[in-house]
């Protein structure tokens, strides 16, 4: 158990629905990052949040936003779903001067 | 925009025997290699990662290799076991001095089955 959670661990929902993946970090990681999963893009970063702020953006798509909360929680918004996002998405959180990432159990994400 | 490549894609090999999966990266900046190792249905998980100011390092039946001049890192599963079959990825971390966060670039994946 790497000490990260993720809410739901399977959601399915319908083309040009809007959806929230939900992720709680390791105690004291303030770093969170976001991970889609597919079969034919492997893991692709989408974003990275530290202490409330936005750090890096990677391939997100602007369907897609994400925000950390104060309590450091961090919640992933997909909205006008395409069946092309269907995947795993994986959060994972870091302590500050530690290279290393824990992940957590991902959400799969099917649109039908 | 930083590229990983590795491979093979996909790996079939006898228990006890040796596993080799290979990555290849195009800066040589970066200060920090690992590799990540994901079963079915879970999140990846750090296996081992090595500095480039050394050539190997081993933990256990898991082996990294270094190769600068070659740009390339490879991972060694000795007497690779039934239990030992995942997923395999290696990373790159953003470029040192570079304030673009601290997220990782993988390569493909290496899909690695161990016969008993």
């Amino acid at each position: 158990d790497s000490g990260v959670t993720q809410t739901p661990k399977h959601l399915i929902t319908a083309t040009g629905q809007r959806v929230t993946l939900r992720c709680s970090p390791r105690s004291g990681d303030l770093s969170v990052y976001w991970y889609q999963q597919s079969l034919d893009q492997g893991l692709q970063f989408l974003i990275q949040y530290y202490n409330g702020e936005e750090r890096a953006k990677g391939n997100i798509l602007e369907r897609f936003s994400a925000q950390q909360f104060p309590d450091l929680h961090s919640e992933l918004n997909l909205s006008s779903l395409e069946l092309g996002d269907s995947a795993l998405y994986f959060c994972a959180s870091t302590t500050e001067g530690n290279n290393e990432q824990f992940f957590g159990p991902g959400t799969r994400l099917t649109v039908l | 925009q930083q590229q990983v490549k590795q491979s093979p894609q996909s790996l079939i090999v006898q228990k006890g025997g040796i596993s080799i999966i290979n990555c290849a990266y195009e800066n040589t900046a970066f200060d920090y290699f690992p590799w990540y190792q994901q079963f079915p249905g879970k999140g990846p998980a750090l296996l081992i990662a090595i500095r480039p100011d050394v050539s190997e390092k081993k933990e256990g039946r898991f082996t990294i290799s270094f190769n600068k001049s070659a740009k390339q890192f490879s991972l060694h599963i000795m007497d690779s076991q039934p239990g030992d079959s995942a997923t395999y990825f290696c990373a790159e971390p953003p470029l040192p001095n570079n304030n673009a966060g601290n997220m990782l670039t993988f390569g493909g994946g290496t899909r690695l089955m161990v016969k008993p």
